[in-house]
């Protein structure tokens, strides 16, 4: 069965702080993606990978960074937490790049910044 | 700009029919999808379409009409287990996919 985890499902941290998410997948994907989840509005595109060492911008990528040193693993940094990063971040993978591929995702991880 | 529209909330009965509707305008159409997001869990796949047309799984059907620009997700014989958010996903030209901001689905007893 297909699984995406993510570190931490509840995380607080104060502004100025360096916040590291983690995701795996154990599907042998490709591709993994980092989306941020707030109230009243869609899911909004972090930054996705298509391979290892590989990154592209998503729609809201400013204030985060993101690592991808191994296939299953895929790392969202925040490196100076703002409290407007107050959210649940939610991170998925897909086998083809292809938007019309199904994704899957973590259960989420919801980050307070104070 | 690329808009998708969703109810915010709607409640229903245990055992009716409720029918959660979308509408988009984006740049040029790749497909539709819809998933289910539980309270605090991983919104899971639900369904796919990309043709006009009804697909039924079981309890949910899709349905789609391109040149309305409109899709919706029909639920059968509602369940308790069925309280969670719908979420609406276009695949525009670019292939980049779009959400609605997804409809909360409240059933009672």
């Amino acid at each position: 069965d297909v699984k995406v985890t993510q570190s931490s499902r509840y995380l607080v941290k104060r502004t100025g702080e360096k916040v590291f998410l983690e995701c795996v997948q154990d599907m042998d994907h490709e591709n993994m993606f980092w989306y941020r989840q707030d109230p009243g509005l869609g899911l909004r595109l972090i930054y996705f990978s298509y391979d290892v060492k590989m990154k592209e911008k998503g729609d809201i990528p400013e204030g985060y960074s993101v690592s991808r040193e191994k296939k299953e693993r895929f790392s969202l940094i925040l490196e100076s937490a703002s409290t407007n990063q107050t959210s649940m971040y939610l991170c998925a993978s897909s086998l083809r790049l292809d938007s019309t591929d199904t994704q899957y995702f973590g259960p989420g991880t919801r980050l307070t910044v104070l | 700009g690329q808009n998708i529209d969703q109810p915010t909330e709607m409640t229903a009965t245990e055992g009716a029919i409720v029918q959660i509707n979308c509408t988009y305008q984006t740049s040029g159409f790749n497909g539709l999808f819809w998933y289910q997001q539980h309270a605090g869990e991983a919104p899971t796949f639900l369904s796919y379409n990309v043709l006009d047309g009804l697909e039924e799984k079981g309890r949910f059907s899709s349905f789609l009409s391109r040149s309305k620009g409109y899709s919706y997700l029909l639920l059968k014989e509602l369940q308790m287990k069925d309280s969670a958010s719908y979420l609406c996903a276009v695949v525009d030209s670019n292939y980049q996919l779009i959400w609605g901001a997804g409809t909360k689905l409240i059933i009672k007893p």
